[in-house]
């Protein structure tokens, strides 16, 4: 089935960087863009940024524009989000969520989700 | 930046239930409006895209109307599944906006 399995809970020291994966499986990887959101405890949802699988362009929301940095490897239908200068507001849930629309055009919608990655950000 | 405006932050309703949740943009962003469900733990689940068209699998008993600022989520007969939190998104326009959440709890 379709499906987004995204790596394990991480901590880090503020100042430290962060990289979450998210590995599709049950459909053509390079036909549907990623989207990043995350949660902070207790909060609501924000959107990171886009990567397109196809070409790897990527579009990142103003606020994360400096620090992070989204990449694909096709080979292994994996979609990266590496999040550096990490202080302790990014303690959160990130999600990958995978854009409704096929082809060379996002919907910024996400039909399917991965399971979140617990990042913790604590000296 | 668009912005999404949810209304009510939080609701008490019983089962059987109709809720109704509503959500206003900052400028009129046409159908670009997405519904979603979230349950403690859990990851979001798209509920209805394009402020009206019912995701797959979605029970028909939840609907979307509205267009321009001002859209509706409606749960016609609430079962216990259903509460959870509810969260509006535009896709109008980058930076992807989300509202700040409605939850729907058990009275």
């Amino acid at each position: 089935q379709v499906q987004l399995v995204q790596s394990g809970a991480e901590v880090r020291k503020p100042g430290a960087s962060v990289k979450v994966s998210c590995t599709a499986s049950g459909y053509t990887f390079t036909w549907y863009y990623i989207h990043w959101v995350r949660q902070a405890p207790g909060q609501g949802l924000e959107w990171m940024g886009i990567i397109n699988p196809s070409g790897g362009s990527t579009s990142y929301a103003q606020k994360f524009q400096d620090r992070v940095t989204m990449t694909r490897d096709t080979s292994t239908s994996t979609v990266y989000m590496d999040l550096s200068s990490l202080t302790s507001d990014d303690t959160a849930v990130y999600y990958c969520g995978r854009d409704v629309g096929q082809g060379h055009v996002a919907a910024n919608a996400m039909d399917v989700w991965g399971q979140g990655t617990t990042v913790t950000v604590s000296s | 930046d668009i912005q999404v405006t949810q209304s009510p932050s939080s609701l008490s309703a019983s089962v059987g239930d109709r809720v109704t949740i509503t959500c206003r943009a900052s400028q009129n962003i046409r159908s670009y409006l997405n519904w979603y469900q979230q349950k403690p733990g859990k990851a979001p689940q798209l509920l209805i895209f394009g402020a009206s068209t019912l995701q797959s699998e979605v029970p028909s008993r939840f609907s979307g109307s509205g267009s321009g600022t001002d859209f509706t989520l409606t749960i016609s007969s609430l079962l216990r599944e259903d509460f959870a939190t509810y969260y509006c998104q535009q896709s109008y326009s980058a930076p992807i906006t989300f509202g700040q959440g409605t939850k729907v709890e058990i009275k």
